[in-house]
């Protein structure tokens, strides 16, 4: 959807590499979440952020940090990928973190660790 | 924690089928959320539903939530290869976190 990129689309790397996603957003919404999709699991919530330097933790956050210094800016960093984080991610904005809308989704980054 | 459990899986339907994905919780959903995801896509929002027993429609999709806000489900009418995905649902849980059902993924025979 337009207002909400991500990068690298597709990444492959070695074991015990960090690694840093990042999702861009030009929305200016408050809430940005990163959820990983793996085929039997779904979509699983990872990491969320409810404004600048406001981040919590979501269900299957080991293994995983993440930063928003900007609005517009939210990554995600693997400090020393395992073949386990294999996996296709995608990040999602939301305008006010309320229930009356839905969520837009990025593009999705493949990453394969290797 | 809150679940939302989505029947069937996996669906395959000859071309001009009917279908139904069904979404059901063990306690009372505040409101429910339905997504689409193309193969090789990302989910794309679709709609959603607040009020017990309420039905929306778009389309060839019917949209219901029950009588006791614990079930939701997605009628497609005479299916088309358009259709072809899967299809999620969600709802917010307790901590204000909204979880997604594992999908269900329709097929279309041609």
């Amino acid at each position: 959807d337009a207002g909400i990129t991500q990068s690298p689309r597709h990444k492959v790397t070695e074991t015990g590499t960090p690694v840093t996603l990042r999702c861009h957003q030009t929305e200016n919404h408050r809430y940005m979440y990163w959820y990983r999709q793996d085929p039997g699991h779904g979509l699983r919530l990872i990491h969320y952020s409810y404004g600048v330097k406001d981040t919590d933790k979501g269900e299957v956050s080991d293994g995983y940090s993440v930063s928003r210094s900007k609005t517009e800016d939210f990554l995600l960093t693997l400090e020393s990928a395992t073949s386990s984080q294999t996996s296709v991610y995608f990040c999602a904005i939301s305008d006010g973190g309320d229930r009356d809308y839905g969520y837009t989704f990025g593009s999705g980054t493949r990453l394969t660790v290797v | 924690g809150q679940q939302v459990m989505q029947i069937p899986q996996y669906q395959h339907v000859q071309e001009g089928e009917d279908f139904t994905t069904y979404c059901n919780s063990s306690t009372t959903l505040s409101n429910i959320q339905w997504y689409k995801q193309r193969p090789g896509g990302h989910p794309v929002f679709l709609i959603q539903l607040v009020k017990s027993g309420e039905v929306k429609k778009q389309k060839r999709l019917t949209f219901q939530f029950g009588e006791a806000k614990k079930n939701s489900s997605l009628h497609i009418t005479a299916t088309q290869t358009t259709d072809v995905g899967t299809y999620f649902c969600a709802a917010w849980n307790r901590d204000d976190k909204i979880i997604f059902g594992k999908g269900t993924r329709l097929h279309i025979l041609p």
